[in-house]
């Protein structure tokens, strides 16, 4: 089974210009989630998919941060324009349902994002 | 806030000892602690779940507890491998569907 697919892995950018991000989750799995990674720091939740809706972006900067989820399974993340703080792995994430019960969260590899 | 805390300095073992880890978690009483590994330029990788009922978790060399009164986890790893060298990071859920993450408490295992 193939596991949650991430692209492009490695991103290098100029500030102020934009970058997208690509997932697409594991086969069946209707909960979608972005993670936000810089050095040395967990993983803090940017927004969360239930199917195609967005239950959960309280923690999305949203002045430059779009999200969407169209048909319930790929998903892109959008940075524009992008700020030198951007600079951090940004994760893909789902799981069958949502944790609250705990159920596991499977990770893709990451996209590496350098703003300079 | 609601916050999950790890060592952050590297803890460095001699292969075959038994590597323990910490979590503590302030604010809030997570229903759930789960423990992931990250290797570098990798994702997380699910490890173990361990509820607030339940004492203590295993799995293979892996031990989890949970102690509630002390609002802390530990994480052991017996015999410890090279190969169990790693980033270990422990997150916290429950309520909201609301995962928080520690940052995380690198591993080495020396031969």
């Amino acid at each position: 089974e193939a596991g949650v697919v991430q692209s492009p892995r490695y991103k290098i950018i100029e500030k102020k210009q934009p970058v997208a991000f690509w997932c697409n989750p594991i086969s069946g799995h209707n909960t979608l989630y972005w993670y936000r990674q810089n050095l040395g720091q967990g993983p803090e939740l940017l927004i969360r998919y239930e199917n195609e809706e967005a239950v959960d972006d309280s923690q999305l900067p949203k002045d430059r941060f779009s999200a969407e989820r169209l048909k319930g399974v790929d998903s892109t993340l959008k940075i524009q324009p992008a700020e030198l703080g951007d600079s951090a792995v940004y994760l893909c994430a789902s799981s069958s349902t949502g944790t609250t019960s705990g159920n596991t969260i499977y990770f893709g590899e990451g996209s590496w994002l350098t703003v300079v | 806030s609601q916050k999950i805390e790890q060592n952050s300095e590297a803890l460095n073992i001699q292969e075959g000892k038994t590597a323990t880890l910490t979590c503590n978690y302030t604010n809030y009483s997570p229903a759930y602690l789960q423990w992931y590994r990250q290797d570098p330029g990798r994702g997380p990788v699910f490890l173990l779940l361990i509820r607030e009922n339940e004492k203590e978790k295993r799995k293979e060399r892996l031990k989890v507890t949970f102690d509630t009164t002390l609002k802390q986890s530990l994480f052991h790893i017996t015999a410890s491998q090279p190969a169990d060298s790693a980033t270990y990071l422990c997150a916290g859920g429950g309520g909201y569907n609301k995962l928080i993450f520690g940052a995380g408490t690198r591993l080495a295992v020396h031969p």
